[in-house]
């Protein structure tokens, strides 16, 4: 078993819609990144979260740390919004807190 | 600041050559990463130095493969001698210190084509 799972793994949705991806993890954690990749693009940082929410554009991100999980929302999804979502926990593995375990990502597909 | 920037962005090399990519990342940050991307593997952490020094190499593949951060400015991967199998996207990324205060900042990779 992964030690950050996602869900769903695709993820297809009409213009307009309100999206979620979810991110669950197994391991003790100091804080969670979202990461967004466009097909064949680079890797940009979307959030990184210890606790709470934040919010960026149509962008939100929440995080429960006593429920080890992490959801990311998009409000009023475009077709630019067509990308991999990718959760990324920095876990206290071994007193390594500097490595990053990647889940697996969602493949998000916005129809116009 | 012009973000990490990588380069070559694409390489396309010939099986048993040697390849060698760089990285120069934010000015100011004290670590870099090196990752590789592959669909069946997704992103894995390859090396990470901290103030120009190798902290972690435990996920370099094997012998053929290494890393140097001369000074803060610059790094190096080095596969020497590529296979087939290195086929991948690899990226640079950098942060300061701090994990709750400095996110990464990822470079737009680079896509090695082994034939």
């Amino acid at each position: 078993k992964n030690e950050v799972e996602q869900s769903p793994q695709n993820l297809t949705a009409q213009e307009g819609e309100f999206i979620t991806i979810n991110c669950s993890y197994s391991v003790g954690i100091s804080a969670l990144h979202w990461l967004q990749q466009h097909p064949g693009g680079g890797i940009v940082s979307l959030f990184m979260l210890s606790s709470g929410k934040k919010k960026h554009g149509r962008l939100i991100a929440t995080i429960n740390i006593q429920e080890k999980h992490s959801s990311l929302h998009i409000t009023a999804s475009h077709p630019r919004d067509s990308a991999v979502y990718i959760c990324a926990v920095y876990s206290y593995y071994g007193g390594a807190t500097n490595k990053l375990i990647f889940g697996t990502g969602t493949l998000l597909a916005v129809q116009p | 600041d012009a973000g990490v920037i990588q380069s070559p962005r694409h390489e396309v090399t010939e099986m048993g050559q040697e390849v060698t990519l760089r990285c120069k990342p934010i000015s100011g940050h004290d670590y870099l990463f090196w990752y590789r991307q592959t669909m069946m593997r997704g992103l894995e952490l390859l090396i990470y130095f901290n103030n120009n020094v190798p902290i972690d190499d435990s996920g370099m593949p094997e012998d053929r493969f290494s890393a140097k951060m001369p000074n803060a400015s610059f790094s190096t991967l080095k596969i020497q001698p590529s296979e087939p199998r290195d086929s991948a996207v690899y990226f640079c990324a950098s942060r300061g210190q701090g994990i709750v205060n400095y996110g990464y900042t990822f470079g737009s990779g680079t896509r090695l084509t082994v034939v």
